[in-house]
């Protein structure tokens, strides 16, 4: 149980276009999902915290009008990434709450690379 | 504010051996501590975590974590190291007061076990 998906595992875009990726949580209700940001080597930096039904929180730094969040439904949330430049370039990781739970469910993550 | 220390950027471990991965904290209230596993390319695996309770905490595959209050520590732990467990270690953290929904990561520590 606790399975976490996410689409596309890789994407290729070029610069100025905007990417979509969907994180969903295949087998339970999600009342709370987050995007993570991985550089290589690095840890994981939280952008933003979204509850179903409202706005998503975004942590300091993140801009919100670059890096859409959609938390339509109970099982998905989408991640766009508008007018993509190369510094956009990285590994998107998706994670998911379940409701009373103290730990988040992890999606296999998205590689972005921007041309 | 709230951290995560992984003092540690690589530990190296015969096969057969007890392998010890370090994580300290820095937390106002009650922590909540948490240990995840991440292989190339892909998301993070949930191993265990310490809420409550019992200072020796049992995970998956094996792995178990100790919780240190005096020494804000909770050091990962195997008795026997497989070369499977290859990975990168993430500590993470969340306190129980404030943005108690978010976690937040070490830097990870990435543990190569020799045949």
């Amino acid at each position: 149980g606790a399975v976490v998906s996410q689409h596309p595992s890789r994407v290729i875009c070029k610069s100025g276009t905007s990417v979509k990726i969907e994180c969903r949580s295949l087998d339970f209700q999600a009342t709370t999902m987050f995007w993570y940001r991985q550089f290589p080597k690095q840890s994981l930096m939280l952008m933003a915290t979204s509850n179903e039904g409202s706005k998503a929180t975004y942590e300091q730094g993140v801009e919100k009008d670059k890096f859409l969040i959609n938390h339509a439904s109970l099982t998905l949330s989408t991640l766009t990434v508008t007018s993509a430049h190369p510094e956009d370039s990285s590994f998107y990781i998706c994670s998911a709450r379940l409701a009373g739970r103290d730990e988040q469910y992890f999606g296999p993550g998205t590689r972005l690379t921007v041309t | 504010a709230q951290s995560v220390a992984q003092p540690e950027d690589q530990v190296n471990v015969a096969e057969g051996n007890p392998l010890t991965v370090k994580c300290t904290y820095s937390v106002s209230g009650n922590p909540y501590l948490f240990w995840y596993v991440q292989y190339p390319n892909r998301g993070l695996q949930f191993l265990l975590k310490y809420i409550t309770g019992d200072n020796l905490v049992k995970g998956s595959y094996g792995f178990e974590a100790e919780f240190n209050k005096s020494q804000t520590s909770f050091h990962l732990k195997k008795p026997s190291a497989l070369v499977s467990d290859s990975a990168l270690y993430f500590c993470a953290v969340r306190g129980s007061s404030g943005g108690y929904n978010k976690l937040i990561f070490g830097a990870g520590t990435r543990l190569a076990v020799h045949p």
